[in-house]
């Protein structure tokens, strides 16, 4: 089965620690893209990548940085600087970045906890 | 800047009602428009898209949406709603710019609530 796979499902860290969230695509889309998901705010993009070795800043990057350096893999990293760590993390892809017609296919997310 | 507007955060229906979820979104050029449903403990998935044509687009189970340019809206609707309906409903909007780019903005959801 093709499709988006986000690991871990759940994720604890300590305040001021750096954290790599995972997500990997085997459906040959040439764009990524990470979304944060907090109630009321609907997804907020946070980087996106049209093609490998290739991403652009979304709406909300400060404090996160990603890699594409393989087409199936997208993986954000959550530093210490961003502010406010704790949110639902979705990972999606879609078949291309500059053509209006791709829709997304989301993975099932991860939940990160900072305490 | 470009935005998207659900008007209604949550929803209560009683199952055989019908629903309509409003959806406006900022922007005065090309757009293509789609509508997501996140059921409880699924990931999200495609529920309808507009790209052009007809203006009303109808999807997967019995939704549909109308997509009124003068009103910036794409609404969703169905005639007759199920338990199963229960679920996190998202408008999200592709900006088309020139040269190629485009920029995907989600709205920020409406929870809906069936009730047999």
């Amino acid at each position: 089965d093709g499709g988006i796979t986000q690991s871990p499902k759940y994720l604890f860290r300590k305040e001021g620690q750096n954290v790599t969230l995972s997500c990997e695509q085997n459906l040959n889309h040439d764009a990524m893209y990470w979304y944060r998901q907090d109630p009321g705010q609907g997804l907020r993009l946070i980087y996106y990548s049209q093609i490998v070795n290739d991403f652009q800043k979304g709406d909300i990057a400060e404090g996160y940085s990603v890699s594409r350096e393989k087409k199936e893999s997208f993986p954000l990293t959550v530093t210490s600087a961003q502010k406010n760590p704790t949110a639902f993390y979705l990972c999606a892809s879609s078949r291309t970045g500059s053509s209006y017609n791709s829709p997304l296919h989301f993975g099932n997310g991860t939940r990160l906890t900072v305490t | 800047a470009q935005s998207v507007s659900q008007h209604n955060h949550h929803v209560i229906l009683s199952e055989a009602a019908s629903l309509e979820l409003g959806c406006n979104y900022s922007y005065g050029g090309t757009v293509n428009l789609f509508w997501y449903v996140q059921y409880p403990g699924q990931h999200l998935q495609l529920l309808l898209k507009y790209f052009s044509g007809d203006p009303l687009v109808k999807g997967i189970k019995g939704f549909e949406a109308e997509f009124i340019k003068s009103k910036f809206s794409f609404n969703l609707r169905k005639p007759s709603v199920q338990w199963s309906d229960t679920a996190e409903y998202f408008c999200a909007v592709i900006i088309v710019f020139s040269g190629g780019y485009n920029k995907l903005i989600f709205g920020a959801g409406t929870r809906l609530a069936v009730h047999p």
